[in-house]
């Protein structure tokens, strides 16, 4: 149980453009969706937590108006990252949590701007 | 603010060798800790957690003890297999119910 999946797994796009990362959690009711993003032999950080239904809350630094982040469902979260630009290159993970405080991880998606 | 600090990689272990990676942290309060373990190609899984003080996590042969007073959550196994390498990484969840993690660990075993 408690499976959480990540589409597509590897994006390249060209500079400009804007790239949708989907996270689903597939056998359980994900009340908030976290997005990270993880640069190379670096740890996680964390963007932004969503909560079904509502505006995501971003961390310090983060741009909400290029990381547009949905959480439309109980099992769903888009992040799109908006106007791509190779620094925007990075491996982006998402997590979804049920009940309690463990959090689930997708498998991540890396992007690839060039 | 709350940060988790582990211990620089990559360590690389015989088969059967015993292994701690140490992991300590800064927080308010006493935040749940949570050792993650991610292979390669995959994504993030919970290997094991502890909730307050003095609690034992254990999974798959590993093991971590909460320590307060050295603010510690070492993972330790008797004897590692090659199907351990990954990279492991150290957390705490915030009182905002936010995980922070440390840097990762990236282990090797070699038969």
């Amino acid at each position: 149980g408690a499976v959480v999946s990540q589409h597509p797994s590897r994006v390249i796009c060209k500079s400009g453009t804007s790239v949708k990362i989907e996270c689903r959690s597939l056998d359980f009711q994900a009340t908030t969706m976290f997005w990270y993003r993880q640069f190379p032999k670096q740890s996680l950080m964390l963007m932004a937590t969503s909560n079904e239904g509502s505006k995501a809350t971003y961390e310090q630094g983060v741009e909400k108006d290029k990381f547009l982040i949905n959480h439309a469902s109980l099992t769903l979260s888009t992040l799109t990252v908006t106007s791509a630009h190779p620094e925007d290159s990075s491996f982006y993970i998402c997590s979804a949590r049920g009940e309690g405080e463990t959090q689930y991880f997708g498998p991540g998606t890396r992007l690839l701007v060039l | 603010g709350d940060s988790v600090t582990q211990m620089e990689g990559p360590v690389t272990l015989s088969e059967e060798a015993f292994l701690t990676i140490n992991c300590t942290y800064t927080a308010t309060g006493y935040p749940s800790l949570f050792w993650y373990v991610q292979y390669p190609g995959e994504g993030l899984q919970l290997l094991l957690k502890a909730t307050k003080a003095d609690d034992k996590g254990s999974n798959k042969g590993f093991e971590a003890t909460y320590r307060k007073e050295t603010t510690s959550f070492h993972l330790e196994k008797g004897s590692v297999q090659v199907s351990d390498s990954a990279v492991y990484f150290c957390a705490l969840l915030t009182w905002a119910q936010k995980l922070v993690f440390g840097q990762g660990t990236r282990l090797t075993i070699n038969p």
